[in-house]
Formats: structure tokens, sequence, C-alpha cells
């Protein structure tokens, strides 16, 4: 029963956004959008979350639809080292973290 | 933002061999960890949810005698994989909250390569 659709796959020129979107069309008013990603071999790294309103940290922008169905990750300039695999969670403020298949990101020279 | 801290970082133990892991929390206190598995390829699975004081919560087709957990401090919860065999090989990470702040992020492990031989 999953709650975020990602794509599989995406790529991103060095130095370019990367824009990442997930859908969540089922989401409930109580539920954030959480964003972490998974380098190789690494253990994920927390990036952003939001509930509705757009977000942004030394990391990323969350922007999140006005419905919140939906909602994109934004890196402004990636560098290689952003290659990783990207997961959208969504869940009340209790939750506990579980995973998709993500987004794997290959950030290319 | 909050460290957690996962060792050994690889491991490769004989078949039959009981392994510890262990992860730490180093400047939050987490009352709740929760126990991942990763094989290649695929995503991480939740294996458990370990909660200071009291046993283990595991999900469905995961066996609490073989993975035995352990939280007995509220900066420390330990991952027992018992009797390994090269089937349990795999990536286990570690993840825990900080529940008594507003934050609602969770913070994991680097993670543990396990082989069994």
């Amino acid at each position: 029963d999953a709650k975020t659709t990602q794509p599989p796959s995406m790529d991103c020129a060095e130095g370019r956004a990367a824009n990442l979107p997930c859908n969540h069309s089922t989401i409930s008013g109580n539920e954030y959008v959480y964003w972490y990603r998974q380098i190789h071999s690494q253990g994920p790294q927390y990036i952003i979350h939001g509930l509705k309103n757009n977000e942004t940290n030394e990391m990323a922008s969350l922007i999140i639809t006005e419905d919140r169905k939906s909602s994109t990750l934004i890196l402004p300039h990636a560098t290689l080292r952003d290659t990783a695999v990207y997961y959208c969670i969504v869940a009340g403020g209790s939750y506990i973290p579980t995973f998709g298949r993500g987004t794997s990101l290959i950030v290319h020279p | 933002g909050a460290v957690v801290s996962q060792h050994p970082s690889w491991v490769i133990c004989k078949s039959g061999t009981s392994v510890k892991i262990e992860c730490r929390s180093l400047d939050f206190q987490a009352t709740t960890m929760f126990w991942y598995r990763q094989f290649p390829k695929q995503s991480l699975m939740l294996m458990a949810t370990s909660n200071e004081g009291s046993k283990a919560t595991y999900e469905q087709g995961v066996e609490k005698d073989k993975f035995l957990i352990n939280h007995a401090s509220l900066t420390l919860s330990t991952l027992t994989v018992t009797s390994a065999h090269p089937e349990d090989s795999s990536f286990y990470i570690c993840s825990a909250r900080d529940f008594s702040s507003m934050n609602t992020e969770a913070f994991f492990g680097q993670g543990t390569r396990l082989t069994v031989v």
C-alpha cells in the first residue's frame, strides 16, 4: 500500500538544479512530507520535511502543491556527491520511517 | 543535527556464530530506535522497533529469536544476529528519533555490512 510514487531514476548535469518529484495523492491533513537520501553503502540522511508551506534549508528546497497531493525536492546546484537514492515519505508526527524504492539520482559531469 | 553511531561498520563472521551490532545516539536520548536490513539493490526493510526498557516489536516474518534486540539504556540499542548463516549477509542500519523534541526527523547510523562465510 504505497503512499508515495516516485520515478525510479533521474539524471542531472553537475551544477544544474535537480528537481525530484513525489506524488502523494492520499496524504491526510496531519501528515508531513519527509525527504531522505541514501548514498551508496551509507545509512540514509535526512534532508528536509514540510507540512504545507514550502521549506528551504542548506541542503535543499521542498515545494508542496497547494492541494498537498504532490511535492518536489529541489537541489539547486547538484554536485557529483548528490548522486544517491532519494526517498519521499509521507507520515504523521509519530511515524516509523518506512521506505519505498525511491528515485535513483545520478549527477553527471 | 543529531548523531547516531553504529558499530562495527563491517564484520565478517563464520557460519553458526553470533554477531552483535551496536547503535548509539550520541547527543540525544532515544526512547525508540529502529533496525533495518537492506539487501543489494533493494530498499530498507524495517525489521523491528526497539523500545528502551521493554521488548522489541518485530515486523512480520522477522524471527525474534534469531535477531535479538536489547535496548537497555536511552542511548544504546544492540542487535545480535544469532547462529548467523550466509543468507543473513546484508547491510544492517539503525535509526533513532528524539521523541522528546519538536523535531520529527529520523537519524540513521552509518550501517553495518555483515558477511557470513
